[in-house]
């Protein structure tokens, strides 16, 4: 049983567009997610983070955007450059019990 | 050396052999955690380590070992491992504390299993 699930494995995105990555959860006892990013040959780096008492938080080109009735979370990345090509993974974790529980990740890429 | 480092990156190893994988963070945090990443799957968490005391064993088959001398080193030994064992295997490390979640990566080892 997936508790975090990426429904899409790839996105693909013009230079300077809008990038929306989205993600769903079912465990309803999640209260912070966050955004990894992931270059092949590195481990993930981690991005941005919400916790479930705010539904918006923006850091730079990034904003990430909590939707708790629906329990879905999106990262959106504007305007999207090509360094930004990797792959994304949302995470869920639950009342600090350090468990976090990872996404199948969409691979990102900005074309020129 | 900065961040979360793994050792080696690259290991090949046959199913009688015995091999351990070693992580160090230089970020002075407190836990330390093995993930499994294989093929088209998200990583999975193996095991937690809190002030080098375990926490978490997600299980996580006896082949795998993890050791946590302090809170700066954990290592993962492997022995009589199976091809389906084959993955790339992080280690991150966080600092506890109340609402404060972000685990920090190193780049991983990527192990295959002959």
């Amino acid at each position: 049983d997936q508790q975090v699930k990426q429904n899409s494995p790839s996105l693909s995105v013009q230079e300077g567009r809008i990038s929306i990555l989205n993600c769903d959860y079912t465990n309803s006892m999640f209260d912070y997610f966050l955004w990894y990013k992931k270059y092949p040959a590195e481990g993930p780096t981690f991005l941005i983070s919400i916790s479930s008492i705010k539904d918006k938080n923006e850091d730079g080109r990034f904003t990430v955007f909590l939707n708790k009735s629906a329990k879905h979370l999106s990262l959106h990345i504007v305007p999207s450059q090509p360094g930004d090509s990797a792959v994304y993974f949302c995470a869920a974790g639950d009342q600090g019990a350090q468990k976090l529980v990872f996404g199948q990740g969409t691979r990102l890429t900005i074309n020129p | 050396e900065t961040g979360v480092t793994q050792t080696p990156r690259h290991l090949v190893m046959g199913m009688t052999n015995k091999k351990s994988l070693k992580c160090e963070q230089h970020l002075g945090h407190n836990a330390m955690y093995w993930y499994k990443q294989s093929a088209k799957k998200p990583l999975e968490l193996m095991f937690v380590y809190n002030f080098k005391e375990q926490t978490e064993n997600n299980s996580v088959p006896s082949r795998f070992s993890p050791e946590c001398p302090n809170s700066s080193h954990l290592f993962l030994h492997l022995h009589t491992l199976q091809p389906e064992d084959s993955a790339l295997y992080l280690c991150a490390s966080s600092q506890v504390a109340s609402g404060v979640y972000e685990q920090y990566f190193g780049p991983g080892t990527r192990l295959t299993v002959t």
